[in-house]
């Protein structure tokens, strides 16, 4: 059975350093990977997908992600952090071997402090 | 270009009652998918159609159906409503039926059964 974990509740971060927020997996095959973003009181916006080639991902607003097929991880990165990215992340996998659907992980609130 | 628009924006039920939530995707995409978003959760999968077809199905109950009209838009419908029913129901569209894709999703329809 697939799954994902975002270990971290909560990460926070001083305006200007990077981040970082932990996604890892589990997928019989191989994996689509996914980082979506939700703001309050809104639905999910897209940052960025990894599905085959390069394994540093870039994406939407700076961010950018590395698959680590070895560790099984997809972690998301910036390298310096605005108070705008305060917001609820989501890391979402789906097995692309099967007919399986789309696992999204608990959430890791980002909060960014002036 | 509109967005993923869902209605309503917020609905009281009582238990017992039945739902309607309804979903108009991005225009040109032909894919819609559900999902139910619980407090402090990730958003768990409930129904994926594309071209009108059920395409997919997360562990929800009998009580949950959906169906997709010619225009692409969608109603995921609820019986028998339970307390725990309650929460953020998501709608997304995507432009095709690969897992690969990304989703757009709307803002959301957070229902309150009592």
């Amino acid at each position: 059975a697939q799954s994902v974990a975002q270990p971290e509740d909560q990460v926070n971060v001083a305006e200007g350093n990077p981040l970082t927020v932990k996604c890892t997996y589990s997928v019989s095959g191989n994996p689509y990977l996914f980082w979506y973003v939700q703001y309050p009181n809104r639905g999910l916006q897209f940052l960025l997908k990894y599905i085959t080639g390069d394994n540093l991902v870039k994406g939407s607003y700076g961010f950018e992600a590395e698959f680590n097929k070895s560790q099984t991880s997809f972690h998301l990165k910036k390298p310096s952090a605005l108070v705008s990215d305060s917001a609820l992340y989501f890391c979402a996998v789906r097995d692309r071997s099967s007919a399986s659907k789309i696992i999204f992980g608990s959430g890791t609130r980002l909060s960014i402090r002036p | 270009d509109a967005g993923v628009t869902q209605s309503p924006t917020h609905l009281i039920k009582t238990r017992g009652q039945h739902v309607t939530l309804r979903c108009s995707p991005i225009s040109g995409h032909k894919s819609v998918s559900w999902y139910q978003q619980v407090l402090g959760q990730g958003p768990q999968f409930i129904f994926q159609y594309y071209e009108k077809e059920e395409r997919g199905r997360g562990n929800f109950p009998d009580r949950f159906s959906a169906r997709q009209f010619p225009n692409y838009s969608s109603e995921l419908n609820v019986n028998a409503l339970l307390l725990g029913d309650s929460a953020l129901y998501l709608c997304a569209s995507s432009s095709g039926a690969s897992d690969s894709y990304e989703q757009y999703f709307g803002p959301g329809t957070r229902l309150t059964v009592t």
